[in-house]
């Protein structure tokens, strides 16, 4: 069965700091690798994914993924954090579960704090 | 383009009724997928639909319902609401439902059973 683990229900960090949030999946086949981050009251917003090719994918307002296949990890990283970063963040993987059709399979989310 | 609109963001029912939420993709996306959010469960699959028909289902009573309508607008239906079905109500689309492609997602439809 697909899974996705995120293991931190939260994480506190300082304004300017590396921003971290861990990921692992376990999947049959190739990952398809997503990070979504939802702000109070809002729906899922699309930071990032990983289909194939680099490891380090780069994506919106400044975050970063590496994905690891022997690690089977796929951490989501921003260099210097701003307080707005404060949210929940979520990791998921797509996978076929017929022929046709597909859904995603998200971890249990992420708190993120930023104190400024 | 516009984003996915839902509607209604909120309602609140009362156990027994139905209930039914409605999605409107952006333009061009054939794929919707449904999810349920709730604090206990996270997030979970409810159902996936192209081109007016069910994919896919999630593991969900058949109270849990939907359909899509030539325009892939969708929408879902619970009857006989619970307490338990309280939830943020999460529509996603994408462009052809295939698995690489990324899904958006609209701001959510809150239930509250009473």
């Amino acid at each position: 069965a697909q899974s996705v683990a995120q293991p931190e229900d939260q994480v506190n960090v300082a304004e300017g700091n590396p921003l971290t949030v861990k990921c692992t999946y376990s999947v049959s086949g190739n990952p398809y690798l997503f990070w979504y981050v939802q702000y109070p009251n809002r729906g899922l917003q699309f930071l990032l994914k990983y289909i194939t090719g680099d490891n380090l994918v780069k994506g919106s307002y400044g975050f970063e993924a590496e994905f690891n296949k022997s690690q089977t990890s796929f951490h989501l990283k921003k260099p210097s954090a701003l307080v707005s970063d404060s949210a929940l963040y979520f990791c998921a993987v797509r996978h076929l579960i017929k022929a046709a059709g597909n859904k995603l399979t998200f971890g249990g989310g992420t708190r993120v704090l930023v104190k400024p | 383009k516009a984003g996915v609109t839902q509607t209604p963001r909120y309602l609140i029912k009362t156990r027994g009724q139905q209930v039914t939420l409605s999605c409107s993709p952006i333009s061009g996306h054939r794929s919707v997928s449904w999810y349920q959010q709730t604090p206990g469960q996270g997030l979970q699959f409810l159902f996936e639909y192209f081109s007016e028909t069910q994919r896919n289902k999630g593991n969900f009573p058949g109270r849990f319902s939907g359909r899509q309508f030539s325009n892939s607008r969708s929408e879902m239906n619970v009857s006989t609401l619970e307490l338990g079905d309280s939830a943020l109500y999460l529509c996603a689309s994408s462009l052809d439902g295939i698995v690489e492609e990324t899904q958006y997602f609209g701001p959510g439809t809150r239930l509250l059973v009473l």
